[in-house]
């Protein structure tokens, strides 16, 4: 099975920051890689799909970027509705998994 | 517009069984792939099941032998038949829409999600 690593798994930025968080493949995956948004209460939100392409309607401050075993998911320049979880997913081979989470904390 | 709205969670008692539905508009069910992702209370998200147009499926190994996803055309709905509950399926579970990028289907939307509680 191949194991997705996120790190932080917790962060605490200010409104405005760039903040930076990174998901690793325990082996090659392309760029079968998506990112997601969970606010609390509510279900996950697609943001990016192959591992760069960011999907409609979602604020250009959003990017991914990555191929193989390292990916990452920026946000240039956090909001204050950006506060929420962030999960790595990839859908190279069954069984599909999911990262761990990192929880973003607006100081 | 495309939805999806999870209905059937509950308490049942471990060993027991539940099935959940996930009834689809603005697309047909037969069309597409759809998948279980369950997450558990404070835990992150796992999948769980995925059904294909085709008809064939896959099972995350936790579920495996004990949970059957299925849909009804007719009904435009998909199901997963859980049995053998064990404390440790306890979870919200969301069936989330196949979106079809070349060969491959990330998962776009999501429906709200269905409680089910495993205990006794």
């Amino acid at each position: 099975d191949i194991q997705l690593t996120q790190s932080p798994s917790f962060l605490s930025a200010f409104v405005g920051d760039r903040v930076t968080i990174t998901c690793r493949a325990s082996q090659g995956i392309s760029t079968y890689l998506a990112w997601y948004q969970q606010k609390s209460g509510k279900a996950p939100k697609l943001l990016i799909y192959s591992a760069s392409t960011l999907q409609s309607g979602v604020p250009s401050r959003f990017s991914g970027s990555g191929s193989g075993t390292q990916f990452t998911l920026t946000i240039s320049s956090l909001q204050p509705e950006d506060f929420a979880t962030y999960y790595c997913q990839h859908i190279d081979s069954y069984p599909l998994t999911f990262g761990g989470g990192t929880k973003v904390e607006i100081k | 517009e495309v939805q999806l709205v999870e209905s059937g969670g509950g308490l049942v008692q471990p060993g027991g069984s539940l099935r959940l539905s996930c009834a689809a508009s603005g697309f047909s069910v037969s069309n597409t792939y759809i998948n279980w992702v369950r997450q558990a209370p404070g835990k992150g998200l796992e999948w769980v099941s995925i059904i294909y147009s085709s008809g064939s499926t896959y099972y995350a190994d936790s579920v495996k032998g004990r949970f059957t996803i299925s849909r009804d055309n007719s009904k435009n709905t998909l199901y997963l038949q859980m049995n053998s509950l064990r404390p440790d399926d306890t979870a919200i579970y969301y069936c989330a829409k196949g979106w079809v990028v070349g060969a491959k289907a990330w998962f776009d939307p999501w429906g709200q999600g269905t409680l089910v509680i495993v205990s006794s």
